[in-house]
C-alpha cells in the first residue's frame, strides 16, 4: 500500500522566518493535495499538484511536486502567526480513495 | 452555502453505548468519506461512499457501520463504543471533477 511520510513532524519557527515541510511517497503520486488544519477545526484545502515539476503558490505559500512525482514540498515565506496549524499532504489511490500523511504541526512564535 | 455539516460537535459516551454521527453536504457531491484523526496517526479513512447506496471499507472500519441513504447524507454508527474509538471524526465530500475534498468541522468523541 502507498504511504505518505511527512517531515518534520513538528516545527517551531520565529515569526518572519521561512520554512519547508516535506511529503514523501513510497509510490508515484497521481495527485498531491495540501491541506491546513487550525487547532480544533476542520481541514482547509490549500493546493493540488498533478504534474511532475509543477509548482503552485497562494499568498506566501508555495508547493512543488518533484519530477518523479514521489515527493512534494510546501514552503512558507516570512511566516506569520496565522500560518500556525497542522499541515497535511494527501494523495489518491484508485478512483475514490484519498489518504493522508501524518501531518506537520507548525508553531509560529511572535 | 453550508458545505459539509457534522453533528454533534462533541459527545461523551460510556463504553458499550451506541451513537450515530451525522453528516450532510449540500454541494451535490457523489463521494463522501469518514475519517478519524488521532495524535501522531494523521487522518485514517474509516469508510467511504462513492455514490448513493454504495459504501466501502477504508483503512480502519472495525467497530463502525455507515449508511448512505441519499446523496446528501452519510452517517457513521458506533454500535458498542470502546475507549479506542476516542478520536476526532471528520466527514468529507468529494467533487470528482476537481478532485478536492471538502471537510466538515469535526466531531470530538470521548469514550470513557
Amino acid at each position: 500500500s502507498q504511504e505518505l511520510e511527512q517531515s518534520p513532524q513538528s516545527l517551531i519557527v520565529q515569526e518572519g522566518k521561512n520554512l519547508t515541510i516535506n511529503c514523501t511517497s513510497s509510490k508515484t503520486l497521481y495527485g498531491l493535495y495540501w491541506y491546513k488544519q487550525k487547532y480544533g477545526e476542520g481541514l482547509i484545502f490549500l493546493m493540488m499538484l498533478q504534474k511532475g515539476g509543477e509548482e503552485k503558490s497562494h499568498e506566501k505559500i508555495t508547493a512543488k511536486l518533484d519530477e518523479k512525482k514521489q515527493q512534494s514540498s510546501l514552503h512558507i515565506t516570512a511566516s506569520q502567526p496565522s500560518h500556525a496549524g497542522i499541515y497535511l499532504c494527501g494523495s489518491q489511490t484508485g478512483a475514490n480513495n484519498l489518504f493522508f500523511g501524518t501531518g506537520t504541526r507548525l508553531t509560529v512564535i511572535p | 452555502n453550508a458545505g459539509v455539516t457534522q453533528t454533534p460537535k462533541f459527545q461523551v459516551l460510556k463504553t458499550g453505548q451506541s451513537m450515530t454521527l451525522q453528516c450532510a453536504q449540500d454541494m451535490n457531491h457523489n463521494s463522501m468519506y469518514w475519517y478519524r484523526q488521532d495524535p501522531g496517526m494523521g487522518l485514517r479513512l474509516i469508510y467511504y461512499s462513492a455514490s448513493e447506496g454504495t459504501t466501502d471499507k477504508g483503512e480502519v472500519p472495525n467497530g463502525y457501520n455507515v449508511s448512505r441513504l441519499n446523496k446528501r447524507e452519510f452517517s457513521l454508527r458506533l454500535e458498542s463504543a470502546a475507549p479506542s474509538q476516542t478520536s476526532v471524526y471528520f466527514c468529507a465530500s468529494h467533487n470528482s471533477g476537481a478532485n478536492v475534498l471538502t471537510f466538515g468541522a469535526g466531531s470530538r468523541l470521548t469514550v470513557l
